[in-house]
């Protein structure tokens, strides 16, 4: 089944633990992407990746880094988290089709105290 | 830098009938995407449906379909005869046709489905 696969879907951690949420697809994707959901707000892009070894800032990177080593795989790390990274977030895949849509993991809710 | 409004935060609507929901956008280019996703209670975001600029035929998807209007740069979507099952949050995304492929969202509106 193709799919993108997020954990943990839940974590509850303190200020300045670092942690990954690791993002995994099995499409053969190019792209793959980084959200938070927040109220009011919507979805934000924190980091993208367009290939392996390519990264890049989205709207949102501050606090966050990310790697791209293997294609399949797109870890997001919080190295000194803090209360305001607590977030709902997203890892999204897709082909470099602009026409195609980006799939997306189950989500991470994230709860920073 | 484009961005994404969805004017109404909440919805309701009564079962079978239908309900139009609102998406005007701010771009400077010709060619994008646009598309409608769908988050249930479960947080899971599921796409709905997908309108390229360059096509001026509204897409359509079963009871979901859009009244695309690239000049005044809307893209609402409508749903047919409301199904207890389409209750969800909605957003409206912006995809570039160059550059990052993000997409930009909407901050979504919330569709109640009333028995």
């Amino acid at each position: 089944e193709a799919q993108v696969t997020q954990n943990p879907r839940y974590l509850i951690t303190v200020t300045g633990k670092k942690l990954t949420v690791t993002c995994s697809q099995n499409m053969n994707h190019e792209y793959m992407s980084w959200y938070r959901q927040d109220p009011g707000l919507g979805l934000r892009q924190i980091y993208y990746s367009m290939n392996v070894e390519v990264t890049d800032k989205g709207d949102v990177p501050e606090g966050y880094k990310v790697s791209r080593k293997e294609k399949r795989n797109f870890p997001l790390i919080l190295e000194s988290p803090s209360p305001n990274q607590t977030s709902l977030y997203f890892c999204a895949s897709s082909p470099l089709d602009r026409q195609e849509t980006q799939y997306f993991g189950p989500g991470t809710r994230l709860l920073v105290l | 830098a484009q961005t994404v409004t969805q004017s109404q935060p909440e919805m309701s609507v009564q079962e079978a009938e239908t309900v139009t929901l609102s998406c005007t956008y701010d771009t400077s280019e010709s060619d994008y995407y646009l598309f409608w996703y769908k988050q249930p209670p479960s947080r899971q975001m599921i796409l709905v449906i997908r309108q390229e600029a360059y096509k001026q035929q509204n897409a359509t998807e079963n009871r979901f379909s859009v009244n695309f209007q690239k000049a005044a740069k809307s893209f609402s979507l409508k749903i047919s005869d409301s199904q207890l099952g389409d209750a969800a949050m909605y957003f409206c995304a912006y995809r570039s046709d160059f550059g990052n492929e993000k997409l930009t969202f909407g901050t979504g509106t919330r569709l109640t489905i009333i028995p």
